[in-house]
């Protein structure tokens, strides 16, 4: 079935340092969201992808649908402690009604 | 607007036992799909219900069941409970099941299985 490569696994930074994490994949996809995940809760959504070549920003956070379609990338910027959580990519194969599709995560810690 | 909610939040079975999960949705979505998060597999998918017929089910086996009632609100149900079914399961709702659709999550149920 198809998988979803997400790296690194872990990333730890200081305050103030550029974050970047992608997600890979050996099948095409037509959606790609990121989401982060706290402590206790469920995921939350951060931004949603729907078109190759796509650039989208939420606030310090960018994503981009890659050009060929199999892979994402999300950067975060001027990361500050509450940045702390796991990021999931997530994508959605070409076809209607699929489930998505997860990546492990990467776990981000932040110190000050 | 009200987000996903799943009740309870916190479980202990034994094993052996059966659980029932549920979850409602946002108000209005009517797409609820259920996925079981553990640390070494990460999320997985469990199923994905709309108008109250399972649409999509992932490979698990037949003692994880769900169903969804006519007001959108979902349940999953695990029965004869092993050791390994120790997790945090989530519910997610959209509005309908398509392709271009995202998923909102709810804060999940921790079940614990001793």
């Amino acid at each position: 079935g198809q998988q979803l490569n997400q790296s690194p696994q872990s990333m730890f930074i200081q305050e103030g340092e550029d974050v970047s994490m992608n997600c890979t994949s050996s099948s095409i996809f037509n959606t790609w969201l990121w989401y982060k995940q706290e402590p206790g809760e469920g995921p939350v959504l951060l931004i949603a992808l729907y078109k190759a070549g796509e650039l989208t920003s939420n606030g310090r956070l960018t994503a981009q649908f890659g050009i060929t379609r199999k892979d994402s990338f999300l950067n975060i910027s001027a990361s500050i402690p509450s940045d702390v959580g796991i990021y999931f990519c997530a994508g959605r194969v070409n076809q209607a009604g699929t489930a998505l599709i997860f990546g492990k995560g990467t776990t981000l810690s932040v110190s000050s | 607007k009200a987000g996903v909610t799943q009740t309870p939040r916190y479980l202990i079975k034994t094993r052996g036992q059966q659980v029932t999960l549920s979850c409602s949705p946002i108000s209005g979505h009517r797409s609820v799909s259920w996925y079981q998060q553990t640390p070494g597999q990460g999320l997985q998918f469990l199923f994905e219900y709309f108008s109250e017929t399972q649409r999509n089910k992932g490979n698990f086996p037949g003692r994880f069941s769900g169903r969804q009632f006519s007001n959108s609100r979902s349940e999953m149900n695990v029965s004869t409970l092993e050791l390994g079914d120790s997790a945090l399961y989530l519910c997610a709702s959209t509005l309908l099941p398509q392709s271009t659709d995202t998923q909102y999550f709810g804060p999940g149920t921790r079940l614990t299985v001793l």
